[in-house]
C-alpha cells in the first residue's frame, strides 16, 4: 500500500453532469499526476501539478481541469461528462518533478457515466 | 497515443515457471519503467531503468533494455500465483519525464 489515497472509490454520474475527484499525496511529495485508464487500456496522462502549478498536460479537452492545494493534495474536475469519460481515474504522487522519478499510485476512482 | 507496446497481450503459465514480457517503443527515451496492476486497482512501481543502463535486477525481477532495438523485457523468475496481474511499461522521452504507458500484458499464473 502506498500513502496515496483517493476518494470516492466509485461514482456513478449522468451525462452532462460535473464531477470532482480527490487525491491525497504521499507525505513529502510535491508532485501529483492524474491518469485516465479505460477498460483494457494503459493509463493515459491527463496532467501533472507541481507545487500548485500545472506542469504538463496530456491530450485531454479543457473540461478536464485540476487543482493542487498547499498541502499538495489535488482535485480533478470534469465538466459536461460524456459516456466515454467512464474509466478508472488514477492519481500518482512523486517526490518532485523535472527529474527521473518513481510514482506512487493511489487505488483509483472508478467513474461510470450513464 | 501510446509509445510503449507490450507483448504478448496475455500470458498464462504454471507456478514455478518463468514469465517474460516485452515492451517496444518508437522514439528515444530518457528512462523506461515497469509497473504492475492488480485487478484494475492502482499501479505499483517495479523497476526504473535509465537509457544508459542495460540490465537491472530486483528480487525475482530482471529488466533489460536494448536502446538500439528500442525494446525492453521484464523477466519474472519462479513465478507465483500472487504474480497474477497486468504489467505495463512506461517510457519518458524528449525533454519530458512524464511516462507514457502501453496497453499492458495480462499475466495469469496457475497454482
Amino acid at each position: 500500500e502506498t500513502g496515496v489515497t483517493q476518494s470516492p472509490t466509485h461514482l456513478i454520474k449522468t451525462r452532462g453532469q460535473q464531477v470532482t475527484l480527490r487525491c491525497s499525496s504521499q507525505s513529502g511529495h510535491n508532485t501529483v499526476s492524474w491518469y485516465q485508464q479505460a477498460l483494457g487500456q494503459g493509463p493515459q496522462f491527463i496532467f501533472q501539478y507541481y507545487r500548485e502549478e500545472e506542469n504538463g498536460r496530456g491530450n485531454f479537452p479543457p473540461r478536464f481541469s485540476g487543482l493542487q492545494f498547499p498541502n499538495y493534495s489535488s482535485e480533478l474536475n470534469v465538466n459536461a461528462l460524456e459516456l466515454d469519460d467512464s474509466a478508472l481515474y488514477l492519481c500518482a504522487s512523486s517526490l518532485t518533478a523535472g527529474e527521473l522519478y518513481e510514482q506512487y499510485f493511489g487505488p483509483g476512482t472508478r467513474l461510470t457515466v450513464t | 497515443s501510446q509509445q510503449g507496446e507490450e507483448d504478448p497481450q496475455a500470458l498464462s503459465i504454471q507456478e514455478g515457471e518463468n514469465a517474460t514480457m516485452n515492451c517496444s517503443y518508437k522514439t528515444s527515451i530518457n528512462n523506461l519503467q515497469w509497473y504492475r496492476q492488480n485487478s484494475g486497482r492502482g499501479l505499483v512501481h517495479l523497476i526504473l531503468i535509465r537509457s544508459n543502463e542495460r540490465e537491472k535486477h530486483s528480487g525475482r525481477l530482471r529488466v533489460t533494455l536494448d536502446t538500439s532495438k528500442k525494446s525492453s523485457s521484464l523477466l519474472i523468475t519462479a513465478s507465483r500465483a500472487a504474480d497474477t496481474a497486468s504489467y505495463f511499461c512506461a517510457t519518458a522521452s524528449g525533454g519530458s519525464y512524464i511516462p507514457t504507458f502501453g496497453r499492458g500484458t495480462s499475466l495469469i499464473v496457475h497454482p
